[in-house]
């Protein structure tokens, strides 16, 4: 299967400062790249689709400019997570898919963040 | 709006036994279903269906979708306690919805 790195795997901010995730596909390009947050003993809950080289598209409800994604290549997408406050701490995770609708979305490790 | 709802919430079951998780979704353009295992971290991926009663196989695990039901199955046969976990199915158009995620804990 494809391998997605997601990096870092956790980390603990202050409140107010800034926190960049990255998510890699190592083995193949992925067009469009997934972030999610997931909350204790809850689903899934999707932020943002991101495709390469174009604005990312947030669901409803999801603050675009504390959240900032940007997905520069086929193999890199970042999530920026801006002025972080206790209640962004989280388990971020992304996906990503070589392309098209018929194609598996392969999973990072995932990223908890602790904001203090 | 998209909806995949999974059932039951949470299931105790010992080991050897066998167990069918249910998976039911509502998604506009629907492409594909999705079947995950979550443990600690994050999900890795079981089964992607896109064909109406053509059954998926994975050693013990098997998965097979019903389009005119809107609905999927994911059948574990002689559970074992590494399976337990939390089992989450998605719905696809261009993104994925998830369900709540189905709780399996195997008893030894």
């Amino acid at each position: 299967g494809a391998v997605v790195s997601q990096h870092p795997s956790w980390v603990i901010c202050k409140s107010g400062t800034s926190v960049k995730i990255e998510c890699r596909s190592l083995d193949f390009q992925a067009t469009t790249m997934f972030w999610y947050r997931q909350f204790p003993k809850q689903s899934l809950m999707l932020m943002a689709t991101s495709n390469e080289g174009s604005k990312a598209t947030y669901e409803q409800g999801v603050e675009k400019d504390k959240f900032l994604i940007n997905h520069a290549s086929l193999t890199l997408s970042t999530l920026t997570v801006t002025s972080a406050h206790p209640e962004d701490s989280s388990f971020y995770i992304c996906s990503a898919t070589r392309g098209g609708q018929n194609t598996e979305a392969f999973f990072g490790q995932g990223t908890r963040l602790t904001v203090v | 709006e998209d909806k995949v709802v999974q059932s039951p919430l949470s299931l105790v079951v010992h080991e050897g036994d066998t167990v069918t998780l249910n998976c039911s979704y509502e998604v506009t353009n629907f492409r594909s279903l999705l079947w995950y295992k979550q443990e600690k971290k994050a999900p890795t991926f079981l089964f992607m269906l896109t064909s109406s009663g053509i059954e998926k196989k994975s050693g013990r695990l098997s998965s097979i979708l019903d389009k005119k039901e809107l609905s999927s199955i994911l059948n574990i046969t002689a559970t074992q306690t590494g399976d337990s976990a939390i089992y989450l199915c998605a719905g696809r158009a261009g993104k994925s919805t998830f369900g709540d995620g189905t709780t399996l804990t195997v008893k030894p």
